[in-house]
């Protein structure tokens, strides 16, 4: 397996524009998550889904984001308006639920100017 | 409100000699817990684990160890290489969901 896959690894936009950032996670990992880095906060969670269903948003920090899990193989995170102050990496990372391991992709480092 | 916290933000240590990195928590309903390593420019990937109900967990070089009662578990490395340095970060994850809290990370720097 190729492991959790993130696209674009590099996005650098203006502000005011919306960014999609991609995931495909492991196949047959059921729970998937969006993680952002940066250095004030670390390795915050903004959102996880379980079986494709959002479970946990309360870490999504505006309305400006939204996340969506269409199917088992795909998720994308969406920020709408961007701002400068949404720049990090963003981290996916998936897990089969019970296993206790989340395996993380390469991430997204996102810069809006 | 961190549930998950690791106080020492970077270390250094000689190589050869023992590493150990600290991490401390407050969620008494964390079950399982997990240690990350992370380069520059890539995803944290995943070192070793330990469940609440043991104690101590070893994998060649790398050694979990666990205090539940006092919150409480560390990572030794032993013997350090260069190529261990990397930012550290431990993981818990409660019996109820399957949510992963993250620590802050500590950055470990080898010196040769």
């Amino acid at each position: 397996d190729a492991g959790v896959i993130q696209s674009p690894r590099h996005e650098v936009t203006e502000m005011g524009q919306e960014v999609t950032l991609r995931c495909k996670p492991i196949s047959g990992h059921n729970s998937l998550f969006w993680y952002r880095q940066t250095m004030m906060r670390g390795l915050e969670l903004l959102i996880y889904f379980n079986n494709n269903v959002p479970i946990d948003d309360s870490g999504m920090p505006e309305d400006r984001f939204s996340a969506k899990m269409p199917n088992a193989s795909f998720s994308t995170l969406k920020i709408q308006p961007s701002e400068p102050r949404d720049s990090a990496v963003y981290f996916c990372a998936s897990s089969l639920g019970g296993t206790g391991t989340a395996f993380f992709g390469q991430g997204t480092r996102l810069t809006v100017v | 409100d961190q549930q998950v916290k690791q106080n020492s933000p970077s270390l250094s240590v000689q190589e050869g000699r023992i590493s150990i990195l600290n991490c401390d928590y407050t969620n008494s309903m964390f079950d399982y817990f997990l240690w990350y390593k992370k380069y520059p420019a890539e995803g944290p990937t995943f070192l070793i684990s330990i469940s609440s109900i043991k104690d101590k967990n070893e994998d060649g070089r790398f050694t979990v160890f666990l205090n539940k009662s006092a919150k409480h578990l560390s990572l030794h490395i032993v013997p350090s290489q260069p190529g261990d340095s990397a930012v550290y970060f431990c993981a818990a994850r409660d019996n109820y969901g399957q949510n992963f809290v993250f620590g802050p990370g500590t950055r470990l720097s080898v010196l040769p």
